[in-house]
């Protein structure tokens, strides 16, 4: 069992470029969540689903794209990339049908644009 | 939008206990969790509470007030790979926040 994958793990991008961060989850989980993080910041919110077809915006989500296609994949799309968006971008998943809804976390996108 | 607080550091020795505190404000509430990240890592589930009270799980335990917006995060017997940073994140409706974590140092 994978759980949460996110490719790739790093990447240098220049100012202006375009880039799709992948994510995957093989849990069957309906609930998808994209975050940054910034050093000594906490996890600021992107974007969310709740199912396949169906997404909204987070607290920061100025700058991305994203789309829900299947219940499996919840990619994160940079259009042109600024230097305010160097940062660590993780994807999480939960499983949301019942109290002790957990999210799972893939390891992480370090991404710099310089 | 949601304001989540924790104290920025702490630091304690291998063996002893210490407890990290978070309050917060939220538009709603469905629960409250604490995720341990290790530097360069990703958040691992610790804890999850809803309602009030104390949750025991082995050497951490975290404690829940909902009327007074507090919760903390015990962690007994302090052992070297303890030393990361601890989050402290509410669930509104479906999304959740998180305060921007509390990076614990374990000293011999």
């Amino acid at each position: 069992n994978a759980g949460v994958t996110q490719t790739p793990k790093f990447r240098i991008l220049k100012i202006g470029q375009s880039m799709t961060l992948q994510c995957t989850q093989d849990m069957n989980h309906n609930y998808m969540y994209w975050y940054r993080q910034d050093p000594g910041m906490g996890l600021k919110l992107i974007y969310y689903s709740v199912g396949a077809g169906i997404t909204d915006k987070g607290e920061v989500p100025n700058g991305y794209n994203v789309s829900r296609s299947t219940t499996e994949d919840f990619p994160l799309r940079l259009e042109l990339a600024a230097p305010s968006q160097t940062s660590v971008y993780f994807c999480a998943s939960s499983y949301n049908r019942g109290e002790n809804t957990e999210a799972f976390f893939g390891q992480g996108t370090r991404l710099t644009v310089v | 939008g949601q304001n989540i607080d924790q104290p920025t550091e702490m630091t304690a020795t291998e063996g002893a206990i210490v407890q990290i505190n978070c309050t917060y404000q939220t538009s709603g509430f469905n629960g409250l969790f604490w995720y341990q990240q290790h530097a360069g890592e990703a958040p691992t589930f610790l804890s999850y509470n809803v309602l009030d009270g104390l949750e025991e799980k082995g050497r951490f335990s975290s404690f829940l007030s909902r009327s007074k917006g507090y919760s903390y995060l015990l962690l007994k017997e302090l052992q070297m790979k303890d030393s990361a940073s601890y989050l402290c994140a509410v669930k509104v409706d479906y999304k959740l926040s998180f305060g921007a974590g509390t990076t614990v140092t374990v000293r011999a």
